[in-house]
């Protein structure tokens, strides 16, 4: 079975700092994804993973996918409290396993 | 454009109903997709559908079942209800037969009772 594992689970940190939160998957990948939700709402795509050494950014988010090391990051660079919100990362395997990382609870505190 | 949406938004049921959620993609968008969250579990994929034909499946029991119709739109059904059951429900469409660039409906929030 595909593990898909993030740390760290939360994750408190000042605006204006940078941080990484790490994706870890157990079997080889075609596939990682990224999403946002915010407290008591449904999920928001943010990012497509297609190939090894894929690098995706969209304002102040940047994703990267490592696929011999199986792992892909979520870079924060100069935090804002807008993006305070729980990401999560999903990996899918050449068997269509699609499974969800237990998500990164994300606090921004001004 | 109008987004994804979900019917019912909420929903209340007791063990051993039935019950079928809907929805509607957003115009143009072929592929559905099904996803379970809950506090214990977190997010469980359920189904992905695509022209009708369902794609792939995620490791649920037979009472999870869902269709997609010509017009796109799916419905799943949770036949038998458990406690364990009750959850946010949440569907995804897209235009082609992958999961690139998912646009979520709000969900349906089920609790079994």
């Amino acid at each position: 079975e595909l593990k898909v594992e993030q740390n760290p689970l939360f994750l408190s940190m000042q605006e204006g700092k940078n941080y990484t939160i790490y994706c870890n998957y157990s079997t080889t990948s075609d596939r990682l994804y990224w999403y946002r939700q915010d407290p008591g709402k449904s999920l928001e795509s943010l990012f497509v993973l297609l190939s090894n050494g894929a690098v995706k950014q969209e304002g102040r988010l940047m994703a990267s996918l490592d696929t011999k090391a199986r792992l892909s990051t979520l870079h924060i660079t100069a935090a804002v409290h807008d993006l305070s919100a729980t990401y999560f990362c999903a990996s899918e395997n050449t068997g269509n396993q699609f499974y969800f990382g237990t998500g990164t609870s994300l606090t921004v505190i001004p | 454009k109008a987004g994804v949406t979900q019917t019912p938004r909420y929903l209340i049921k007791t063990r051993g109903q039935q019950v079928t959620l809907s929805c509607s993609p957003i115009s143009g968008h072929r592929s559905v997709s099904w996803y379970q969250q809950t506090p214990g579990q977190g997010l469980q994929f359920l189904f992905e559908y695509f022209s009708e034909t369902q794609r792939n499946k995620g490791n649920f029991p037979g009472r999870f079942s869902g269709r997609q119709f010509s017009n796109s739109r799916s419905e799943m059904n949770v036949s038998t209800l458990e406690l364990g059951d009750s959850a946010l429900y949440l569907c995804a469409s897209s235009f082609g037969s992958g999961r690139e660039t998912q646009y979520f409906g709000p969900g349906t929030r089920l609790l079994v009772l």
